[in-house]
């Protein structure tokens, strides 16, 4: 079993701070994907990485891929409210994706 | 921009009851994905087709759940009958064939509670 550990469970900031999420295992990945899930609607993709050490960004926010394609982290520069959500990493091999348990973002104005 | 539809959004239903949810991937997608998600966790599959095949379904709980995706199109996940324990989030997610194929991309889901 492929298991996926997001830290922290649970983040609360205000507008404007930076803030870090992680995905780690102790599993190999060949791609690994970040979602953000709104109250009551499905996840929406953020971005892919699938080379050890990959850095990509998306206007504020930075994924980077570990070395070794086992761990993650997403990087949000002067968090906004619209930030807001749960965070999710997905490790994905064969085809075959596995879900963290989400970190839970919220940014007061 | 195409998106996956899922029907009913949300469903109440009194246990030993029978309930279905219905799916239609983005036109195109080969791979489609059936998940649960309860409420604090991340999505957990239930099964997964290829076409009309299904590829992996070692965690959907047989004695009481089936999914069909007859013609390789839309797919339907059925619950007989349904438990307290069943209530949670149902989406549905479809990926493209190849290059590309590990990009999940979800529905709004159906939300299921069991009474």
């Amino acid at each position: 079993t492929q298991l996926l550990e997001q830290s922290p469970q649970f983040l609360s900031i205000q507008e404007g701070e930076n803030l870090t999420v992680y995905c780690n295992s102790s599993s190999v990945f060949s791609s690994l994907q970040w979602y953000r899930q709104e109250p009551g609607e499905g996840p929406v993709l953020l971005v892919t990485v699938v080379t050890g050490g990959e850095v990509k960004k998306l206007k504020r926010l930075t994924f980077q891929f570990g070395d070794a394609r086992k761990d993650s982290s997403l990087h949000i520069t002067a968090a906004q409210p619209g930030d807001t959500g749960l965070y999710l990493c997905a490790g994905t091999n064969a085809g075959k994706s596995t879900f963290g348990d989400g970190t839970t973002l919220t940014v007061k104005p | 921009e195409a998106e996956v539809a899922q029907s009913p959004r949300y469903k109440i239903t009194e246990k030993s009851q029978a309930v279905a949810f219905w799916c239609d991937p983005i036109s195109g997608h080969a791979t489609l994905y059936w998940y649960r998600q309860i409420l604090g966790q991340g999505p957990e599959l239930l099964v997964q087709f290829q076409d009309e095949s299904v590829v992996d379904d070692s965690q959907l709980p047989k004695d009481r759940f089936s999914a069909e995706r007859l013609k390789g199109v839309d797919s339907t996940l059925k619950i007989q009958p349904a438990e307290l324990g069943d209530s949670a989030m149902y989406l549905c997610a479809s990926s493209r064939r190849g290059a590309g194929s590990h990009e999940q991309y979800f529905g709004p889901g159906t939300r299921l509670t069991v009474t």
